[in-house]
């Protein structure tokens, strides 16, 4: 079965320094991976996804996050944080024909130090 | 469309009543999950529907825990009898077409059970 580890429930960074959030999965087949983000009092929004393809995607505000097959890793980054990327951002991971089903890491509160 | 709705926004009950949580999916989306949020376990999978069909409902905690797809555009979580460990945030999802695209998540039920 498929599973995520998010390391590091909270992390800390000044605006402007590089945000790098952890996430390793364990999967037998060839996984999609997302990561999502989570502001106060909502639901979840994708902020982008692998499939197939590219190993280095692209997604919203600025966040990007490259597939490591031989770490079993997607780590999200962004260069310079903003203030409005303080949230909590969760890696989930889903197998096509497998149950469909996606699962989700417990998530990384990102906080923003003035 | 309106995106996935969810009722009520916020429900407070005392221990041993029946509570029951709705969910409206996106029109046209075959796949429906239901996920309970919690600080200390996260976002874990319930139960999710293919079709209107559970395909896996491994996840639900307890007997107490019964869901629901009477249509393509409906869908409830009921819990009896509720006990205060079930005070959570309770989120719906629905997807097209499998586990490769885009989860779209209401704005969650905040359950408190007194």
């Amino acid at each position: 079965a498929q599973s995520v580890t998010q390391l590091g429930s909270h992390v800390s960074v000044s605006e402007g320094a590089l945000v790098l959030l952890r996430c390793n999965y364990s999967s037998s087949v060839p996984p999609y991976l997302f990561w999502y983000v989570q502001y106060p009092n909502q639901g979840l929004q994708l902020l982008l996804k692998y499939t197939t393809g590219a190993t280095l995607v692209k997604g919203i505000n600025g966040f990007e996050a490259e597939f490591k097959k031989s770490e079993t890793s997607f780590h999200l980054t962004k260069p310079s944080a903003h203030m409005s990327d303080a949230a909590e951002y969760f890696c989930a991971v889903s197998v096509k024909g497998r149950d469909d089903k996606i699962i989700f890491g417990k998530g990384t509160r990102l906080h923003i130090l003035p | 469309d309106a995106g996935v709705i969810q009722s009520p926004r916020h429900e407070v009950t005392e221990m041993g009543q029946e509570v029951t949580l709705r969910c409206k999916p996106i029109s046209g989306h075959d796949y429906l999950f239901w996920y309970r949020q919690t600080m200390m376990r996260g976002l874990e999978l319930l139960i999710y529907f293919n079709n209107n069909v559970p395909i896996d409902d491994s996840g639900m905690p307890e007997d107490r825990f019964s869901a629901k797809m009477p249509n393509a555009s409906f869908s409830t979580l009921k819990i009896q009898p509720s006990e205060p460990r079930d005070s959570a945030v309770y989120f719906c999802a629905s997807i097209l077409g499998g586990g490769s695209t885009e989860a779209f998540f209401g704005q969650g039920t905040r359950l408190t059970v007194v």
